[in-house]
């Protein structure tokens, strides 16, 4: 079983929906969970922070944490065609060293006008 | 404006040829990082850097070299020993400290074989 999985997409999604995107992870040690958004041909740009369990919601985008179940979202609501990008998780456990972010595979996500 | 500059945006490299990747930022950061990303693949750690003059081992270190001489630099080498270099490479940087950091990213350099 991979440390993370992230289901690939593509997502196709009619302006104005709300998208949920989704990661699953296996180590119960993780505690820092990010979110990042890549543009083709771009570097990722860092979205959402979040550490241990709960939500965090910062204007469009809500970021939800379940520890118990090992399983974060991106929620992204009113979405827009500039929201089209490939969606990155990431996650670290912090064992003292930096060098210790898993990312998932990310997420193709397409908002149709 | 603070940020991570990666150069160039793309590149060629010959066989048998080694190549280098520059990453500058001014952002203060410590900590520096170097990931590969493939098609359809996440982001794999090649090297990492916390301090000047000192760096570690990513997952995928084979056939790669880095230095950090200056605090604002982490220049990549993909050598001849990398047998299948052409990806998308990434530069990050973090403040080091209690408790985790986010990382912060450049916008890439893509390596191609000729």
């Amino acid at each position: 079983q991979k440390e993370v999985e992230q289901d690939p997409g593509p997502l196709s999604v009619p302006e104005g929906a709300i998208v949920s995107l989704n990661c699953t992870y296996s180590n119960s040690a993780f505690q820092y969970f990010m979110w990042y958004r890549q543009y083709s041909r771009k570097g990722p740009e860092l979205l959402m922070y979040t550490y241990s369990s709960g939500n965090k919601e910062d204007g469009r985008f809500t970021a939800q944490v379940d520890k118990s179940s090992k399983y974060i979202s991106l929620f992204i609501r009113d979405s827009q065609p500039s929201d089209s990008a490939t969606y990155l998780c990431a996650m670290s456990d912090y064992g003292g060293s930096q060098g210790n972010l898993i990312f998932g595979k990310g997420t193709k996500l397409s908002v149709k006008p | 404006d603070g940020g991570i500059t990666q150069s160039p945006k793309y590149l060629f490299r010959k066989e048998g040829q080694n190549v280098t990747l520059s990453c500058e930022q001014n952002l203060n950061h410590d900590a520096m990082y170097w990931y590969r990303q493939d098609p359809g693949q996440g982001l794999r750690l090649i090297y990492y850097s916390q301090i000047v003059n000192d760096f570690q081992k990513g997952d995928i270190a084979e056939g790669y070299s880095v230095s950090r001489e200056k605090k604002e630099s982490f220049p990549l080498t993909v050598t001849s020993a990398q047998k299948n270099p052409t990806a998308f490479y990434l530069c990050a940087s973090s403040i080091p400290g209690r408790g985790h950091q986010p990382q912060h990213f450049g916008d890439g350099t893509r390596l191609s074989i000729l």
